[in-house]
């Protein structure tokens, strides 16, 4: 089973703070997404890419980055984190065949 | 833009008794659907798609979808559902980018079922 690992279940960050969520997937998948969960808004896509060192923006890349250096490997980067990003990052990814996508466990973010 | 309506942010529901969840969508080509499973403190799984063929597609717990082009649905039913079934589920709709052939999903806002004994 292709699996998707987030290397970090929770986080906890300041104000201001450099903050790096960080995703790999382990079936050679072309494609890799970022989203952010929250109550009563669902999945919203940040960014996502379709190549390494490709990338395009989602629906809501404002204060956000992100980072494919390795096929395996989706990085997403919070410049500098403010309260309003407080939310559970989910990433996830899938092959060109593919039509449904592999999930992560999410990573839940605080920022104080 | 391709988009999915979940007009239920929550439906509670007894034990053994059965349960729909409400899935529409908006799409000018062809229509692959899916549901997903989200377990608290857990990322979301595929419970089941349509791609084509049979417009009832069905998934191993128990769960099956029809997919409707008339209505443009695809809702989600059990017959009877258990306590371990309460989660949240995510409707989805694949969007096709014309100009580079990019396919990805949008998700609706989700559906929490409430299993009570």
């Amino acid at each position: 089973d292709v699996k998707v690992t987030q290397s970090s279940r929770y986080l906890v960050k300041r104000t201001g703070e450099k903050v790096f969520l960080e995703c790999v997937q382990d079936m050679d998948h072309e494609n890799m997404f970022w989203y952010r969960q929250d109550p009563g808004l669902g999945l919203r896509l940040i960014y996502f890419s379709y190549d390494v060192k490709m990338k395009e923006k989602g629906d809501i890349p404002e204060g956000y980055s992100v980072s494919r250096e390795k096929k395996e490997r989706f990085s997403l980067i919070l410049e500098s984190a403010s309260t309003n990003q407080t939310s559970m990052y989910l990433c996830a990814s899938n092959g060109v065949s593919n039509y449904g996508y592999t999930f992560g466990s999410g990573t839940r973010l605080t920022v104080v | 833009a391709q988009s999915v309506t979940q007009l239920d942010s929550q439906v509670p529901v007894f034990e053994e008794a059965p349960v729909e969840l409400r899935c529409n969508y908006s799409s000018s080509v062809s229509v692959y659907l899916f549901w997903y499973v989200q377990y608290p403190n857990q990322g979301l799984q595929l419970l089941l798609k349509y791609l084509s063929g049979s417009t009832l597609v069905e998934s191993i717990n128990g769960f099956e979808a029809e997919f409707n082009k008339s209505q443009t649905s695809f809702h989600l039913r059990k017959p009877s559902v258990h306590i371990s079934d309460t989660a949240e589920y995510f409707c989805a709709v694949r969007t096709l980018t014309l100009n580079t052939g990019f396919q990805k999903l949008v998700f609706g806002t989700g559906t929490r079922l409430l299993v009570s004994p």
